[in-house]
């Protein structure tokens, strides 16, 4: 089965602080993804990763940065919390299946509340 | 650009109620059209998956029907049971790509 996990499930932080948000999947996957899900607005895509240290920008990356160092890790940096970033984080991977076709794989999930 | 639009919840229905969450979508091509399931605490499942005009995606119960003359995609169950209360997103999936642009969410609470 692919596994997809993260560092935390619950965190609190305040504001001001560096936060490291950290994924791992165990499935070799070369794309790698973190989104910020909030209520009526559902994912959103915040950075992505296709290979060990490339990253694009996603929809929403003011106030992230990522670091991908290693293949099965990819993380998300909140460089100065603020209250706004209050949010489930979820990371994903996803696996190509056939030509033009993938299967993504989404970890638990880290709620985050910054004060 | 791609975009996915589904009906507002929370949804609340009785044990055995028929269950209809619309969901509509824009996009260019020929996308790939997914519904996920988010059960309380966990992170996304994807529930089924249809990649091409008229499939039906199916599992555990639930169905949706690719239909491109409206653009829509919307997941149906018969009878629903409590253990299906969960949030369901509606996503899309470009032809060729990576990237899932998902609708808002529709949370479902089944009454028993």
């Amino acid at each position: 089965d692919v596994k997809v996990t993260q560092s935390s499930r619950y965190l609190v932080k305040r504001t001001g602080e560096k936060v490291f948000l950290e994924c791992v999947q165990d499935m070799d996957h070369e794309n790698m993804f973190w989104y910020r899900q909030d209520p009526g607005l559902g994912l959103r895509l915040i950075y992505f990763s296709y290979d060990v240290k490339m990253k694009e920008k996603g929809d929403i990356p003011e106030g992230y940065s990522v670091s991908r160092e290693k293949k099965e890790r990819f993380s998300l940096i909140l460089e100065s919390a603020s209250t706004n970033q209050t949010s489930m984080y979820l990371c994903a991977s996803i696996q190509k299946i056939g030509t033009g076709s993938y299967e993504q794989y989404f970890g638990p999930g880290t709620r985050l509340t910054v004060t | 650009g791609n975009s996915v639009t589904q009906m507002e919840g929370p949804v609340t229905l009785s044990e055995e109620a028929f269950l209809t969450i619309n969901c509509t979508y824009t996009a260019t091509g020929y996308p790939s059209l997914f519904w996920y399931v988010q059960y309380p605490g966990e992170g996304l499942q994807l529930l089924l998956k249809a990649t091409k005009a008229d499939d039906k995606g199916s599992n555990k119960g639930f169905e949706a029907t690719y239909r491109k003359e409206t653009t829509s995609f919307h997941l149906e169950k018969g009878s629903v049971q409590v253990s299906d209360s969960a949030v369901y997103f509606c996503a899309l999936r470009g032809t060729g790509g990576f990237k899932t642009i998902f609708g808002a969410g529709t949370r479902l609470f089944v009454k028993a």
